[in-house]
């Protein structure tokens, strides 16, 4: 089984809905993240969380909320789906000075 | 402005040859550069992690390389095989306050038979 698990891995949707991605981890990491990564462009920081108490925006954040409901358990958000949050999105976990460790990301495309 | 670019964007190479990516940053204060393999439809796995005391550090066929002085990585894949397809990004991390980590865009590397 996967160490970082995110559901759903595609989703088509249309502009205005509300849409959920979910990630789960059994790595045991505090640090969880979530990115974007849009064609000829580096990942980009949505949202980060250091524990079950700490959310941290990102550099791109407006337009998407997040919720840590467990250790590990971290969803994106969003409220208000557009066309241009079209993206392949990742969650990722980080413990202690190790590397990110990346789920296998879900492709979300908005009509 | 902080930043990571690589080059070239693309690479075509036959099975069995060597390559070098390249990696420049403006990130500051530096603390550490990772590569990351990503394969088609996975996230990217850590490759190597150097940081400003080390220049050069391997793993398998995998070597990077790192100038500090002049802001530079450079990623060695020798003797390439098929599964080396993928893209190849470049992160660089800063020490300071908060979270800071810039991702570079990548170099997508195709290996042919």
């Amino acid at each position: 089984d996967a160490d970082v698990t995110q559901t759903p891995r595609n989703r088509i949707t249309k502009t205005g809905k509300r849409i959920m991605l979910e990630c789960s981890q059994t790595k045991g990491h505090d640090r969880m993240y979530w990115y974007r990564q849009d064609p000829g462009l580096g990942l980009r920081l949505i949202y980060y969380s250091f524990d079950v108490k700490d959310i941290n925006k990102g550099e791109i954040s407006d337009g998407y909320s997040v919720s840590r409901q467990a250790q590990a358990k971290f969803s994106l958000s969003l409220e208000s789906a557009i066309p241009n949050q079209t993206a392949l999105y990742f969650c990722a976990t980080r413990g202690g000075d190790g590397p990110q460790h990346f789920g296998d990301g879900t492709r979300l495309s908005i009509l | 402005k902080n930043q990571v670019e690589q080059s070239p964007q693309s690479l075509i190479i036959l099975e069995g040859k060597n390559c070098t990516l390249q990696c420049n940053y403006t990130v500051s204060p530096f603390s550490n550069l990772r590569w990351y393999k990503q394969d088609t439809g996975r996230g990217p796995v850590s490759l190597t992690i150097m940081t400003f005391s080390e220049n050069t550090k391997s793993n398998g066929r995998y070597t990077a390389t790192l100038d500090a002085d002049t802001k530079q990585s450079s990623l060695h894949i020798t003797a390439s095989q098929l599964s080396d397809s993928a893209s190849y990004i470049c992160v660089v991390s800063a020490s300071t306050g908060g979270f800071k980590t810039i991702f570079g865009a990548g170099t997508r590397l195709f290996v042919k038979a």
